[in-house]
């Protein structure tokens, strides 16, 4: 199993700003994605984080506003930009060889004021 | 830590109990389902995964059961204990792609 980990785990922040989340996962993985959970709900997919292109986004997602990276099989970042208090969620981190076994970090904790 | 599963449906089972967590899904297409389970505070953890050429599956103390005919899929957990206690998710996937769809997900909470 992969072992994922997530900066920052919690962070307070302003509206209009931006937050960069950091994912780093201790083996090369294919697949990489992002989640985010809001209060009290499931889990729902931003976006396939691919290891040299462009991020694949789910519907009602857009680079824009979720800027991902994915600089190589073991790194992977999320910004959330130009918060409002509608991005306050969770936002989950999680890998593997595909679809298989899929592998969570511990979430990052966004609060926008 | 923050909370997770504040309005989701709740299952309380008493300690030592036997525990049956159930999902429905729509996607027919679907041939491969996970359970996760989620502690306050920490992001899912596998439980247990099922294909669809599979109706059963057993692990340590877990057991998944597959009704393709009318999309259930349930997770049942023996003689459950009080660290058992989070909130469930059932996660489908079809071949045509490697993403995961979870469920509304389920909150257990075991009474000593």
């Amino acid at each position: 199993s992969a072992v994922i980990s997530q900066k920052p785990s919690r962070d307070i922040c302003q509206r209009g700003t931006s937050l960069t989340i950091q994912c780093q996962v201790d083996s090369q993985v294919t697949m990489m994605f992002w989640y985010r959970q809001q209060p009290g709900q499931s889990l729902t997919l931003i976006a396939t984080a691919n290891q040299g292109s462009e991020a694949t986004y789910e519907s009602g997602f857009v680079i824009d506003k979720f800027p991902i990276s994915r600089p190589n099989l073991t790194f992977s970042t999320l910004t959330v930009s130009n918060m409002s208090p509608e991005d306050s969620s969770i936002y989950l981190c999680s890998a593997g060889q595909g679809r298989n076994e899929q592998f969570f970090g511990p979430g990052t904790r966004l609060t926008v004021l | 830590g923050e909370s997770v599963g504040l309005h989701l449906p709740t299952l309380s089972v008493q300690e030592g109990d036997n525990s049956i967590i159930n999902c429905a899904y729509s996607n027919s297409a679907s041939d491969y389902f996970i359970w996760y389970k989620q502690e306050s505070g920490k992001g899912p953890q596998f439980i247990i995964d099922i294909r669809s050429n599979m109706d059963k599956r057993q692990g340590q103390r877990v057991t998944v059961l597959l009704n393709k005919t009318v999309k259930h899929l349930s997770l049942q957990i023996a003689a459950t204990q009080p660290g058992d206690s989070a909130v469930y998710f059932c996660a489908e996937s079809d071949n045509a792609g490697n993403m995961l769809t979870f469920g509304g997900g389920t909150r257990l909470m075991v009474k000593p």
